[in-house]
């Protein structure tokens, strides 16, 4: 059982707009920013939002993130096969001293 | 560029003690950051299993607390997981990752070594 809630299954159609929510408590997502992973097939998570909503140099302007209270969610926008992967939140909790995940979600593109 | 190699055994005994090693390159880990380990079951989603600060300083996740210990060698410019007394949940594909104290912005990977316990 995670710390953090996702839907454990999205999908959309190419062009459409997705979104993700991750829901945690006052230690984590309330106190402390979120960080957004794309997991892609056998390969390592990649950092995709930080900070809440801060994009890292290379990630397209279509993923975006948002945070509200102890809730927090990632748009993706004109979907794309290629989004096709695993998501990730996570947050430091001061409760645990230590980082947290979602569950995950993986997205499908139809 | 800052790079992260896992390394050791894919095959561990269960009651056993695993080991990893994360060799980091292109950065000095004595220098700044903090160096966890993550991991993820088959079929589940990703756990933080601890991380070392660049002063030698450890924090464990409460629920692996008992079994584990991660260590720094900034000799090699490594550090290191074991995880004691390990059983079938343990098997997991294992990830080292570099991120700031207090924040979970694991910015740098490595590539990730898959973990088997079966006798």
């Amino acid at each position: 059982q995670s710390v953090l809630t996702q839907p454990p299954s999205a999908s959309g159609t190419p062009g459409q707009r997705v979104t993700i929510s991750c829901s945690g408590s006052s230690s984590n997502i309330g106190s402390n920013y979120v960080y957004w992973y794309q997991q892609l097939p056998g390969m390592a998570p990649k950092l995709l939002i930080y900070r809440n909503n801060q994009r890292p140099s290379g990630v397209p302007d279509r993923f975006s993130g948002s945070k509200s209270g102890t809730s927090a969610s990632l748009a993706i926008s004109g979907l794309r096969s290629e989004d096709e992967a695993d998501y990730y939140c996570a947050a430091w909790d001061d409760s645990l001293s230590g980082a947290v995940f979602g569950g995950g979600t993986q997205l499908t593109v139809l | 560029q800052v790079q992260l190699q896992e390394s050791g055994p894919g095959l561990v005994k269960p009651s056993e003690t695993l080991s990893l090693t994360c060799v980091v390159s292109g950065y000095s880990i004595s220098s700044a950051f903090y160096w966890g380990w993550i991991r993820r079951p088959p079929g589940k989603g990703l756990e933080w299993i601890g991380t070392v600060y660049h002063s030698g300083s450890t924090y464990y996740n409460p629920s692996l607390k008992s079994r584990v210990s991660i260590s720094l060698d900034t000799s090699k410019n490594q550090f290191s997981l074991k995880l004691s007394s390990v059983t079938a949940a343990d098997t997991a594909v294992y990830f080292c990752a570099r991120h700031s104290g207090g924040y979970a912005n694991f910015d740098y990977w490595g590539q990730g070594t898959l973990v088997t316990v079966s006798s």
